[in-house]
């Protein structure tokens, strides 16, 4: 089964730039989109990222996705980071047999 | 606005049953697939289920396949989780999240969320 892993935590500084990474196993990332949600501390998510790279609406471009098929890899990189961007992140993508995974989610801390 | 909006959660003894359900607005329903992802409390996000659009195609995770349900109602707007032989370990916030497309592949639009207890 295609499984997905992210660190369970990161912190960076205000104005600063904190990169996410979401590593999968058991297949190959870039045979399926991935997306990233935020969510806030009591909050529902949201999607920030969706097709790998692609922005929603009112989302801001300090936010920004990629893949890296040489390590198998998702990465989510927020730029002049703002003490609002402090939540939880997950990954997620399609698993091949029917399924869809979400990375366990990292905690973004923002100090 | 697009929107989604979860209802149904609420407290329910082990072995019982419960229906979620959702309702759209603000986009054309039928065209875009449907899914049900719960948290449980402290812990992170687990994909349950999803529908297409047409309804033509289900998908569950294995943790609830056999004793989930999901179905759509097209013309209500409305999305369903039937769910039964429910276990303590189901005890989620249940988020419906409108699909981006209709043949689904990731989450677009979330709601608010409903809350399933079970406990005896």
């Amino acid at each position: 089964n295609f499984m997905l892993t992210q660190p369970h935590s990161v912190s960076q500084s205000p104005g600063k730039t904190v990169t996410i990474s979401c590593t999968g196993s058991g297949g190959t990332i870039a045979d399926n989109y991935v997306q990233w949600y935020q969510q806030r501390p009591g909050s529902a998510p949201t999607t920030v990222i969706y097709d790998d790279n692609q922005r929603p609406s009112g989302v801001p471009d300090r936010f920004s996705g990629s893949i890296d098929s040489s390590s198998n890899s998702a990465s989510l990189t927020i730029s002049g980071l703002k003490t609002e961007d402090e939540a939880d992140y997950y990954c997620q993508s399609y698993d091949s047999g029917d399924h869809w995974v979400f990375g366990g989610g990292t905690k973004l801390t923002v100090l | 606005e697009v929107q989604v909006l979860e209802s149904g959660g609420e407290l329910v003894q082990p072995g019982g049953s419960l229906r979620l359900s959702c309702v759209g607005s603000g986009f054309t329903f039928s065209s875009y697939g449907m899914n049900w992802v719960r948290q449980a409390p402290g812990k992170g996000l687990e994909w349950v289920s999803v529908i297409s659009g047409g309804g033509g195609g289900t998908y569950y995770a294995d943790s609830v396949k056999g004793r989930f349900t999901i179905s759509r109602d097209n013309s209500k707007n409305i999305v369903y989780l039937q769910m039964n032989s429910l276990r303590v370990e189901d005890t989620a916030v249940y988020y419906c999240a409108k699909d981006l497309e209709e043949a689904p592949y990731g989450m677009d639009v979330w709601g608010r969320g409903t809350t399933v207890t079970v406990s005896s």
